[in-house]
């Protein structure tokens, strides 16, 4: 099954960029999601086909993909935006979804 | 206003059976494909099974096969999960969750979860 990898942490200063990588085999051939899932909470989509926004999601979040890595980042981070961040893609070989592993986003 | 309600979980045995339902509102159950998610405790969400619209089309994560069954009955929206012969390892929150009309894999609504512990 195709593996999609995430740094388990990542930590940014109020105001400043947040850049969460998602690593795989030529995933820039692959169409990418991300989630934010807060504790508690079920996951919510932010960013989805690599860069476009849900309704409703601010325009600080966006997301790349080119070659073996897929990037979610979020401008000017709040306090609110600490959660964990999931990508995700379909595999049109094994037809699976597969998850990365998860991201923690500590806002210093 | 859209909403997934999940239900059925609970505690079982290794062995055992559990049937999940989620049931849906706020839009037109039967044009959308769904998915099941899971997660367990303190770990990350794990694709479990997808559904197409009629549910003529299923397909299940390694994991689960030949032991979940994904179900829908378009006429009551409700989606359902079948798990049997279940492992301590099964044990987790169980999402559903909709396929977005505008992308191919995206889920852009969810339950709440229910959650499903196996053990002895």
């Amino acid at each position: 099954s195709y593996v999609l990898t995430q740094p388990p942490s990542v930590s940014v200063a109020p105001g400043q960029t947040a850049r969460i990588t998602c690593g795989g085999n030529n995933v820039g051939t692959k169409v990418v999601h991300w989630y934010q899932q807060k504790p508690g909470q079920a996951p919510v989509l932010v960013v989805y086909d690599d860069s476009d926004r849900p309704s409703g999601i601010p325009e600080r979040f966006s997301g790349s993909n080119s070659g073996n890595t897929a990037t979610l980042s979020i401008r000017r981070v709040e306090a609110g935006d600490e959660a964990d961040y999931y990508c995700q893609v379909w595999d049109s070989s094994s037809e699976h979804v597969a998850f990365g592993g998860g991201t923690k986003l500590t806002v210093l | 206003e859209v909403q997934l309600v999940e239900s059925g979980g609970g505690l079982d045995q290794p062995g055992g059976s559990l049937r999940l339902s989620c049931e849906v509102s706020g839009f037109t159950f039967r044009s959308y494909w769904m998915h099941w998610v899971r997660q367990a405790p303190g770990k990350g969400l794990v694709w479990v099974s997808r559904i197409n619209t009629d549910g003529s089309y299923t397909n299940y994560a390694d994991s689960v096969k030949g032991r979940f069954t994904i179900s829908r009955d378009n006429a009551k929206n409700t989606l359902y999960l079948q798990m049997n012969s279940l492992r301590a390892e099964d044990t987790a929150v169980y999402y559903c969750a909709r396929e977005a009309d505008y992308s191919t894999s995206a889920t852009d609504y969810w339950g709440q979860g229910t959650l499903v512990t196996v053990s002895s």
